[in-house]
Formats: structure tokens, sequence, C-alpha cells
């Protein structure tokens, strides 16, 4: 049972290259979510899914694209990488209410 | 929009000691979610609490729910060592299925052996 599982574990670009930051679910949830998180600054929410084609925006989505064609990946993908994002990134899911299940995170730095 | 806060940002007690962290929510809230994150970790699910004015305990832990749905608290009994890490509060609004999970800033313990 693999639960949440998010690649790469660290990822470090250059400013302006863009990447995609992967996260799969085998639980069939519904609900998806990204959040990042900064020191001082607690998980802010980027974007959010409730289900496979709909897709909306959290706190903080500026910079950020995210797509849900399944059920199971929600991938978030940053276009043009800037310093400001260097962050670690949490991918989460649950079904319905119930509580989130977390990834292991990504540790992304942009230089 | 919704917008959870959470105090205080860190907190250093002395083992025995309680701990207390506040959440506060600037609108109603479906229900609300904690969360404990050990250093270097992944948040990880404590509670939930629905109703007003809920009361729920886990061994040495307390949650409760404000009246008005838009508070809650987390009390810790007799601090360990065990307890170090991050707890945060993650309040739904909306209704139903479709809410999105706000997370206050949440609150580091540090507890000296």
């Amino acid at each position: 049972n693999a639960g949440v599982t998010q690649t790469p574990k660290f990822q470090v670009l250059k400013t302006g290259q863009s990447m995609t930051l992967q996260c799969a679910q085998d639980m069939n949830h519904e609900y998806m979510s990204w959040y990042r998180q900064d020191p001082g600054m607690g998980l802010r929410l980027i974007h959010y899914s409730v289900g496979a084609g709909i897709t909306d925006q959290g706190e903080v989505p500026n910079g950020y694209n995210v797509s849900r064609s399944t059920t199971e990946d929600f991938p978030l993908r940053l276009l043009s990488a800037a310093p400001s994002q260097t962050s670690v990134y949490f991918c989460a899911s649950s079904s319905g209410t119930r509580p989130l299940h977390f990834g292991n995170g990504t540790r992304l730095t942009v230089t | 929009g919704q917008q959870v806060m959470q105090i205080p940002q860190y907190q250093h007690v002395q083992e025995g000691e309680d701990f207390t962290t506040y959440c506060n929510s600037s609108t109603t809230l479906s229900n609300i979610q904690w969360y404990k994150q050990r250093p270097g970790g992944h948040p990880v699910f404590l509670i939930q609490l629905v109703k007003s004015g809920e009361v729920k305990k886990q061994k040495r832990l307390t949650f409760q729910f404000g009246e008005a749905k838009k508070n809650s608290s987390l009390h810790i009994t007799a601090t360990q060592t065990t307890d170090v890490g991050t707890y945060f509060c993650a309040g739904r609004g909306g209704s139903g299925n479709t809410g999105k999970l706000i997370f206050g800033q949440g609150t580091t313990l540090q507890v000296k052996p």
C-alpha cells in the first residue's frame, strides 16, 4: 500500500527552468492538493482538486499550474522557476472530508 | 478569503509542563483537523472535530472545538520529549466535500528533558 507518492525527493533548478513535481495516490481519493511549506509560514495551499477534470486555486497559486486527468495523479508544474519558489512541497489526498494523507515531500531549490 | 491563524509560533517547555496551542478562523468551519509534523517529516493526522463545542481526548492530548466553530485548541498535559514537533490546525470551510483545507502557521514545540 504505497499511499501518496511524490517524486522527486530533491530538485535543484536554475531561475527560468521548468519542471513538474509528480504526485500519485493509490487510495482512490477524490480530493488531492498541493501545499508549500516555508519557515514561519506553515502549509500554504497552492492548488487543489475535488475530482478528475476539476481543479481550483488555493492561497498561493501564482507561478504554478496543475491538471487532474485521472483520479490517481495530480502533477504540479512550474513553468518558469523563481528563487521565491524555493520551498518544500507536499502533495496530500483524502476521501471527502476525511483526514489528509501526505506524501514525503519534495525539497526544491531554485538558484 | 478563509484564513486560519495559530498561536504561538514557538513554545519551549520543560518536560512535564503543559502546552497549549490555539487556532482561530476568520470564517465558520465545517470541521477542523489537527496534524503533527516531526522534524524532517510530513504532517500526520491526529484528530478531527466536527461538532460545535466538541471535546476529544487522546491520552495526554485534549482537543476542543469552539461553540461558534471558529476556534480550536490543543492542550498537552505533562509534555514528554516525544511530543516535540510542529502542531498544525487545518480548517475546512465551505460545504460538504468541496471545502478546501486551510492550515494555520503551526506551533513548534520544543521540550527540554
